[in-house]
């Protein structure tokens, strides 16, 4: 039972252009959720979060939005760079349970020049 | 600050035998928790240590277990290797692990075959 849906294996997008990763959850008990990023050969590095008493948050070029009524949330990166080719994960936890993350299988995002 | 390191990097084993990981936190860090990555299942949670205490346990056979140690560093053994336990073996780290809003650092990872 996959609790946490990346639906999308990969995405291409050009340089400069925006990124869209999208996730879908299915557990109402879910209440923070994260995005991590990851190269090949190294672990996955903390991206951007959001609580679910709010329904954006925004770092710079990244920003994540929350709909709760549709279980959904998705990674916007405006603009593109290569540099931003990975494998993104969307992750979730309920009740403060942060060391317990439940992950999607992950977008590989390629950016080309 | 140094930050999670896991040891070996890679490790090639055969059914039947059992592995030992070693995972140590970023200093200060004293929630270790474990997770598999697999192409077909992303990353999946194993267990996570605090304070030598296992506090949650996710979904997987009794042969997946680990320990923690007073100064934080954490093992974990996985015994009687069957071929579907090939995988990447993730360890994050974090101050209390149990705090809205806290980060999980993660290591490199252990990347385990098993023929």
């Amino acid at each position: 039972d996959q609790q946490v849906k990346q639906n999308s294996p990969s995405l291409s997008v050009q340089e400069g252009r925006i990124s869209i990763l999208n996730c879908d959850y299915t557990n109402s008990m879910f209440d923070y959720f994260l995005w991590y990023k990851k190269y090949p050969a190294e672990g996955p590095t903390f991206l951007i979060s959001i609580s679910s008493i709010k329904d954006k948050n925004e770092d710079g070029r990244f920003t994540v939005f929350l709909n709760k009524s549709a279980k959904h949330l998705s990674l916007h990166i405006v603009p593109s760079q290569p540099g931003d080719s990975a494998v993104y994960f969307c992750a979730a936890s309920a009740g403060g349970s942060n060391y317990k993350l439940t992950f999607g299988k992950g977008t590989l995002l390629t950016v080309n020049p | 600050k140094a930050g999670v390191t896991q040891t070996p990097r890679y490790l090639i084993k055969t059914r039947g035998q059992q592995v030992t990981l070693s995972c140590s936190p970023i200093s200060g860090h004293r929630s270790v928790s474990w997770y598999q990555q697999t192409p077909g299942q992303g990353l999946q949670f194993l267990f996570e240590y605090f304070s030598e205490t296992q506090r949650n346990k996710g979904n997987f056979p009794g042969r997946f277990s680990g320990r923690q140690f007073s100064n934080s560093r954490s093992e974990m053994n996985v015994s009687t290797l069957e071929l579907g336990d090939s995988a990447l073996y993730l360890c994050a780290s974090s101050y209390a692990g149990a705090v809205t809003n806290e980060k999980l650092f993660f290591g490199s990872g252990t990347q385990l075959s098993v023929l």
